[in-house]
């Protein structure tokens, strides 16, 4: 089973700031199967970032992803007022556990 | 438009059965996998599970094994998540996902999450 870990638990910066936001793999991960998804208060998670680096369907390009075997980054280039929320990375591996995900990030206004 | 569409919050007692629902619309239901996410609260996300409806072919995680049943309902493009006997640990917000393949498996498709809540 494959655990992600991911830091800081907690980010305090201002608008217009850069977020860098880590997941760390136990092992390998591939590269096509790391996911970021962005979850508000009251609402549903969304996905941001699939396959490590490519943006979902309308999601602004201030949001970036990189990395690749064990440690991967969520970047937010310059942080718009709507964008702090909690951040999960989460991987898609084999059995028995395909799917898991980190602790998340909060990443809130300092 | 791709849409899930769950069923409404429940407040159950300890012991009671459960059975909460996700309607797919938008897409063939048959074509792809859809799952199960649980949110306590406070806390992060955790894959439950999953159903192919076009074989009903299930897995689930090894920490939900046993304790939840994930079923399907391909002529009303509905899929389930079931406790035989609730604990007051089941209080949640449970979320049912669909991946996709072009999206390396990511949950693109997200319900809006019912809240399941187990008390005496």
């Amino acid at each position: 089973e494959i655990v992600l870990t991911q830091s800081p638990g907690t980010l305090s910066l201002s608008p217009g700031e850069r977020a860098t936001l880590s997941c760390r793999a136990s092992q390998s991960v591939s590269s096509s199967y790391l996911a970021w998804y962005q979850q508000k208060p009251g609402q549903a998670p969304r996905l941001l970032i699939y396959g490590a680096s490519s943006r979902a369907t309308g999601i602004p390009d201030r949001f970036s992803g990189s990395g690749s075997g064990t440690d991967f980054t969520l970047t937010i280039s310059r942080l718009e007022p709507e964008d702090f929320a909690v951040y999960y990375c989460q991987q898609y591996g084999s059995s028995p556990l395909p799917w898991t995900f980190g602790q998340g990030t909060k990443v809130e206004i300092k | 438009e791709v849409q899930l569409v769950q069923s409404g919050a429940e407040v159950k007692k300890p012991g009671e059965s459960l059975k909460i629902s996700c309607k797919g619309s938008g897409y063939s239901f048959t074509s792809y996998w859809i799952g199960w996410v649980r949110q306590m609260p406070g806390k992060g996300l955790e894959w439950m599970g999953i159903i192919y409806p076009g074989d009903s072919d299930t897995r689930y995680s090894p920490s939900f094994q046993g304790q939840v049943t994930i079923s399907a309902d391909k002529s009303i493009s509905t899929a389930y998540l079931q406790w035989s006997s609730l604990k007051a640990s089941d209080t949640a917000m449970y979320y049912c996902v669909s991946p996709r393949s072009d999206t390396a498996m990511a949950f693109d498709y997200w319900g809006q999450g019912t809240l399941v809540t187990v008390s005496s």
